[in-house]
């Protein structure tokens, strides 16, 4: 069975870091692009990144509005995707996904950050 | 950036009726469209892939359609577990967006 299970979520004060773990099983990790989205309180989806897989060179593309603060990297050993938050602004306060796929997506079930002082 | 809207906001529906959610986009995505439902405190769930394309597992009652800029997502029989929100989404370009959801209330 596909899974993917996200962790490291919490309240952070603004300003400060934050780093979130998204764990796969059944399905080969390594393959896959892996995404984020996010989901504000009461608000609809935004896709905040992916990291391509090592066959395409890893590399990673962001949205405009946490470009330059937020990193996406991954540990195919551990079939674990990770989004490092730096920065963090109020307007980061959400929901966190990590999903898997280049169009259409299988999702996990998603971990709250709240940044707040 | 694809502007992705969704209508309508609330469809009220009873249990057995038929609903049908339209879903636009700014410009064409051709059929590189998909459709999410989601329950309160749950993940997205995806439902259709390719405009009309049902993914692993769901109901043969939920239906896509369309091309283009224009889209529609048929539940032919509601269900109990169907009211949520239900999301569209393209994947022609980046980034990938979603319109604003359509709530099928009771």
């Amino acid at each position: 069975e596909v899974q993917l299970v996200e962790s490291g979520g919490g309240l952070v004060k603004p300003g400060r870091s934050l780093r979130l773990s998204c764990t796969a099983s059944g399905f080969t990790f390594a393959n896959y692009v892996m995404n984020w989205f996010r989901q504000a309180p009461g608000k609809g989806l935004e896709w905040v990144g992916f990291i391509r897989f090592k066959a395409y060179g890893g590399t990673t593309e962001y949205a405009a509005s946490v470009k330059g603060r937020f990193t996406i990297s991954r540990d195919d050993s551990k079939s674990i995707a990770y989004l490092q938050m730096n920065s963090l602004k109020s307007e980061d306060t959400a929901v966190y996904y990590c999903a898997r796929g280049s169009g259409y997506y299988f999702w996990g079930q998603g971990t709250m950050v709240t940044v707040s002082s | 950036e694809i502007v992705m809207t969704q209508s309508p906001a609330t469809l009220s529906v009873s249990p057995g009726e038929r609903a049908t959610l339209s879903c636009r986009a700014s410009q064409s995505v051709s059929s590189n469209l998909a459709w999410y439902q989601q329950k309160p405190g749950q993940a997205p769930r995806l439902l259709i892939y390719g405009a009309s394309t049902w993914a692993s597992g769901i109901p043969a009652r939920f239906s896509g359609s369309g091309s283009g800029t224009e889209f529609t997502l048929t539940i032919s029989s509601l269900q109990s577990e169907d009211f949520a929100v239900y999301y569209c989404q393209q994947y022609n370009d980046w980034p990938r967006t979603f319109g604003q959801g359509t709530k099928v209330e009771i």
